[in-house]
């Protein structure tokens, strides 16, 4: 069964205090890994797509990495806009589906 | 480009009745898309996978017969929700497929049944 896993939970920065969200997996074969970012009360928000270990992809203050067991999304120098929940998800082969982990809520301090 | 739209976006209906959600992607065609639930802290649950033209595939444990899901069109397919309980109070929430295998999010329907 595939299994998505992130940590940490819930992490709480000072605006401008890079750090780092943890997402591992386990699955029978890899499609593709996405991050989402979703606000309260509101659908996930598309942010990258990795399709094989080596890849990396920015976007403003995130970049996303891939290595064959788990993903990081590195948040640079953040801003309190940044504070939501960020969801990976992973895809396997010959399937459209998404298996989500439970998501890392990022808060952000001005 | 790749806007999903829910409507409504928020529904109260009293138990026993049946409540209709539609998801449209705006700017492009979709063959397939998805329908989730997620509570209060938690992460997304999918419950079916719906193609244009064809009967949805529903997650085991997902009854069908209560959520009855029609793809009719590449740009739309709705969720209805027969019978309403308060235990189907939840956030819905569809997405559709990109050309890349991502899925693109609509903003969600949060449901209460009273």
């Amino acid at each position: 069964e595939d299994q998505v896993t992130q940590s940490p939970e819930a992490l709480r920065l000072q605006e401008g205090e890079s750090s780092s969200l943890n997402c591992s997996y386990t699955v029978s074969g890899l499609r593709g890994l996405f991050w989402y970012r979703q606000d309260p009360g509101k659908g996930p928000e598309f942010l990258f797509t990795l399709y094989s270990a080596g890849e990396e992809k920015e976007k403003e203050r995130l970049k996303a990495t891939l290595t064959k067991k788990e993903s990081f999304l590195h948040i640079t120098a953040p801003k309190p806009e940044d504070s939501a929940t960020y969801l990976c998800a992973v895809q396997v082969p010959n399937d459209y589906k998404l298996s989500f982990g439970a998501g890392t809520t990022v808060t952000v301090r001005a | 480009g790749a806007v999903v739209s829910q409507h409504p976006s928020w529904v109260i209906c009293k138990s026993g009745t049946s409540v209709k959600i539609e998801c449209r992607s705006l700017d492009f065609q979709a063959t397939t898309m998805f329908w989730y639930r997620q509570f209060p802290k938690q992460s997304l649950m999918l419950m079916a996978t719906s193609n244009e033209g064809s009967k949805a595939t529903y997650e085991q444990g997902v009854e069908k017969d209560k959520f009855l899901i029609n793809h009719a069109s590449l740009t739309l397919s709705t969720l209805t929700v027969t019978s309403a309980h308060p235990e189907d109070s939840s956030f819905y929430i569809c997405s559709a497929r990109g050309q890349a295998y991502e899925q693109y999010f609509g903003p969600g329907t949060r449901l209460t049944v009273t």
